[in-house]
């Protein structure tokens, strides 16, 4: 069954800390894999995009990895900030158009 | 250019009323979708389009209808509401099958 469980549930840092999201998949044909940001009564947006190629992409202070391997992504943040308080959804694409999202973890950074 | 707009943005109904929720893109978009949002829960997919004319089951369809009769609209019916069907509700845009997505605010509906 495909499936994407992400860790933590939720989270909760101080303004400046780092941070890492980790999203673990079970997914085949796998395409690529994308970190989403949902901001609380917003749509989620994209942040970065993975193919099975790439073992790092950055987007600012957001980076994501990605081992094809382990089947395993991270989305490490750098130097948080209170509008990094957000809901962080992985998505992985399979061939022929099928997406397949994680439940998200609940990042709240405070000052 | 407003990108994904969804209207209403927030409804209540009584269980068996009908609505309709609509999604209007201006990026010309083949793709679009209606998702579904639970806590603790993934989204989840209702029903898509990948072309004016054409509609598909997602992974949760029971109860619920579309149409895509233009380009740049997609509507998401509910004949009969129930509880159940209590949800935030989001309709999802992309121009090919890998491309990234793109979201519209949201619709947060309450069944009575």
């Amino acid at each position: 069954k495909n499936q994407v469980e992400q860790s933590p549930q939720s989270l909760i840092i101080l303004e400046g800390k780092n941070c890492t999201l980790q999203c673990n998949y079970t997914v085949s044909p796998f395409s690529n894999l994308r970190w989403y940001k949902q901001d609380t009564g917003r749509g989620p947006v994209s942040l970065t995009i993975m193919t099975f190629s790439e073992n790092t992409k950055s987007n600012g202070r957001y980076t994501a990895t990605l081992d094809a391997d382990t089947k395993q992504s991270s989305l490490h943040i750098t130097a948080s900030q209170l509008s990094d308080s957000a809901s962080y959804i992985c998505v992985v694409s399979l061939y022929g158009n099928k997406l397949v999202f994680g439940a998200g973890t609940i990042l709240r950074v405070k000052s | 250019n407003a990108g994904v707009t969804q209207t209403p943005k927030f409804r209540v109904l009584k269980t068996g009323q009908s609505m309709t929720l609509l999604c209007a893109q201006d990026m010309n978009h083949e793709y679009m979708y209606w998702y579904r949002q639970d806590p603790g829960m993934g989204l989840r997919l209702i029903h898509y389009s990948v072309g004016e004319g054409t509609t598909a089951k997602g992974e949760v369809p029971d109860g619920y209808n579309v149409s895509r009769l233009k380009k740049q609209n997609f509507l998401l019916g509910l004949e009969s509401a129930a509880p159940s069907q209590t949800s935030v509700y989001f309709c999802a845009s992309r121009q090919g099958g890998l491309e990234k997505l793109f979201f519209g605010s949201g619709t947060q509906l309450s069944v009575l």
